[in-house]
């Protein structure tokens, strides 16, 4: 069974730094690119970006490009999201997502994770 | 950038109606890369279809998808006490993959 398990809730200052991870099980991890969701409160799904955890290749929304970092460890199936300096902005959820075709960056996701919510009180 | 244009915002049916959502895009894009997400409130978005027209896997049948070019549809033909959710098409094979502002289907 193909799962996305994502970390647990964080809430954090504004300029603190801050990485969530989402472990992947169940299908092979380097295979499929894995993509990052945001979801503001009470507003719509935003595609972040990307990463390939077979070679950690990531790719990003213009909109996300300098503010968050994706990374993956392949080692442990395991991609992450990233902030150096936190804003209240940042408040929101997070979904990680696998694209559903083998190393197709531009599939649509076929698998979510149970989401993480990041809370910066301002 | 590509810009999808969800209609209605919101639609308030009865249970046992048929939903028609649409999704506009700003240009004309290829049929195969159009998908369509439901989420339940406090739930994790889930995929319905894929490809503008294909069912993913489990979903019922009442869950449609046409369209092509500019204009897409989802459509469920009786809608049922669980399908109350909102509703998101989205562009993909091109980037960056792009959501639109979604619909709420609610209960009348």
């Amino acid at each position: 069974e193909v799962q996305l398990v994502q970390s647990g809730a964080e809430v954090k200052k504004p300029g603190e730094s801050l990485k969530i991870s989402c472990k992947g099980s169940g299908y092979s991890f380097t295979s499929y690119w894995i993509g990052w969701v945001r979801q503001m409160p009470g507003k719509g799904l935003e595609w972040m970006g990307i990463i390939y955890p077979g070679d950690s290749d990531s790719r990003y929304s213009p909109s996300f490009q300098g503010q968050v970092t994706i990374s993956a460890d392949k080692s442990i199936s395991t991609a992450y999201l990233q902030w150096s300096s936190l804003k209240a902005s940042d408040t929101a959820m997070y979904y990680c997502v696998r694209h559903s075709e083998v190393g197709d960056s531009l599939s649509h996701f076929d698998y979510w994770g149970q989401g993480t919510l990041v809370t910066v009180p301002s | 950038e590509i810009v999808l244009t969800q209609s209605p915002g919101t639609l308030s049916l009865s249970p046992g109606e048929r939903a028609t959502l649409s999704c506009r895009a700003s240009q004309s894009v290829r049929s195969t890369y159009l998908a369509w997400y439901q989420q339940k409130p406090g739930q994790t978005p889930r995929l319905l279809i894929y490809g503008a027209s294909s069912r993913a896997t489990g979903i019922p049948d009442r869950f449609s998808g046409s369209g092509s070019g500019t204009d897409f549809t989802l459509t469920i033909s009786r809608l049922q006490p669980e399908d109350f959710a909102v509703y998101y098409c989205q562009l993909y094979g091109s980037s960056p993959l792009t959501f639109g502002g979604g619909t709420k289907v609610e209960i009348k």
